[in-house]
This record gives C-alpha cells, structure tokens and sequence, in this order.
C-alpha cells in the first residue's frame, strides 16, 4: 500500500517570501503524486500532478514541485507567497492500476503575513 | 461547466439518529467517490462508484454506512444510526473515468457534526 507523510502540520510565511511544502511518499510501484489546496468551506482543488517524464512539475497559481525519487519526495514550492495563497495544502499519491484512488497526506496549514 | 454539486452543506444531528448527503456528479462523469475528512486529517476514501456499480468499499463501515448511485449519476451517502466519531466532512468527487491518474474534481462538502 502507498502513504504520503506531510512534514509541518503548520506553516507560515511572510508575504513575497518562498514558500515550500514538504511531502514525502512510500509505495512499492512508481507512484503519481498530486497537491490539492483546499480554501475555508470548499471543496479541494487539483494545483498540479506527477505522472511520468518531467520531474518538475508547473501548475496553477505558480505554484511547482518537483519529483524526487532518491529522496521519496515531491515538495510544493512557489517563489513569492500571495496572501492569496493562504488555504490548507494536500499532498496525494495514487498508482497505476490502482483504480485511480487516491491517500492523501494530513495536509499543512499554510498561513501567509504581512 | 458545473462542478460537483452537494447537499446539505452542513447538517447537525444527535448521535443514533439518522442522516442522508447527496451528490450530483459533473456531467458525464462516469466515476464518484466519497470521501470522509475529519478535522486535522486528510480525506480517507469510504466508496467509489462506476456508473452504478461499486469498484471498492472496502473502508465503508458498512454497520453503519450505506451508499448507492442507482441510476449511475447522483449518489447519496447514509448513516444509520449516526456516532460521535462521524463527525466530520463528507466530500463527494468525480472523474471521467477510473484510469490511471484521471483528475476528480471535488464538490465543497457536507459538514456533519453529530451531539
């Protein structure tokens, strides 16, 4: 079975400081990762995913991450924070042939201030 | 294009009383799932749905918990009777189909908090 491991329940950031996510994953099988962000009383919402190829990986909102497998990981980085960008961010894993289900991290709580 | 479509959004009841979610998927979505988030935690994976059939419940506590997709478009999530520890967000999502790292798109949830 595949697991996602947030490192920093909490995290915060001056406004225009770099911002960088920890996520770490253990599977048996090469893995497809992915980070949600989830804004107060919605639904989460796809930022960017790993497949295969290019292991740095564009998304929405600036925001990038890049997959590395010496290291297990797959962190979330964006190069000046916006107080925009003050949500909750999920790390996930899923697998081929795995019925495209996904485990999710236990999220990091990114707070960003003036 | 409309998203994932929920309701109620919020819902509060006593414990072994009863309660109902619904869920209307995006258009052609042929895949839903649910997922349950308690607060602090990552969503966990209770039901997933093909059209109207299941492809897994193994994490459904099925004592308690019941789900159906009848007509392979809305679902609806019951709990029966409710405890403490259901406390929590019932997300719904779907996607086009269940292959290999198709993106479901999350509806905003249902928040349960059971007394």
């Amino acid at each position: 079975a595949q697991s996602v491991t947030q490192l920093g329940s909490h995290v915060s950031v001056s406004e225009g400081a770099l911002v960088l996510l920890r996520c770490n994953y253990s599977s048996s099988v090469p893995p497809y990762l992915f980070w949600y962000v989830q804004y107060p009383n919605q639904g989460l919402q796809l930022l960017l995913k790993y497949t295969t190829g290019a292991t740095l990986v564009k998304g929405i909102n600036g925001f990038e991450a890049e997959f590395k497998k010496s290291e297990t990981s797959f962190h979330l980085t964006k190069p000046s924070a916006h107080m925009s960008d003050a949500a909750e961010y999920f790390c996930a894993v899923s697998v081929a042939g795995g019925g495209n289900k996904l485990t999710f991290g236990t999220g990091t709580q990114l707070k960003v201030e003036l | 294009e409309a998203g994932v479509a929920q309701s109620p959004r919020y819902k509060i009841i006593e414990k072994r009383q009863s309660v109902a979610f619904w869920c209307n998927p995006i258009s052609g979505h042929a895949t839903l799932y649910w997922y349950q988030q308690i607060l602090g935690q990552g969503p966990k994976l209770l039901i997933q749905f093909q059209n109207n059939g299941v492809v897994d419940d193994s994490q459904l506590p099925k004592d308690r918990f019941s789900a159906e997709r009848l007509k392979g478009v809305d679902s609806t999530l019951k709990i029966q009777p409710a405890k403490l520890e259901d406390s929590a967000v019932y997300l719904c999502a779907s996607s086009l189909t269940l292959t290999n790292y198709n993106e479901q798109f999350f509806g905003p949830g249902t928040r349960l908090t059971v007394l």
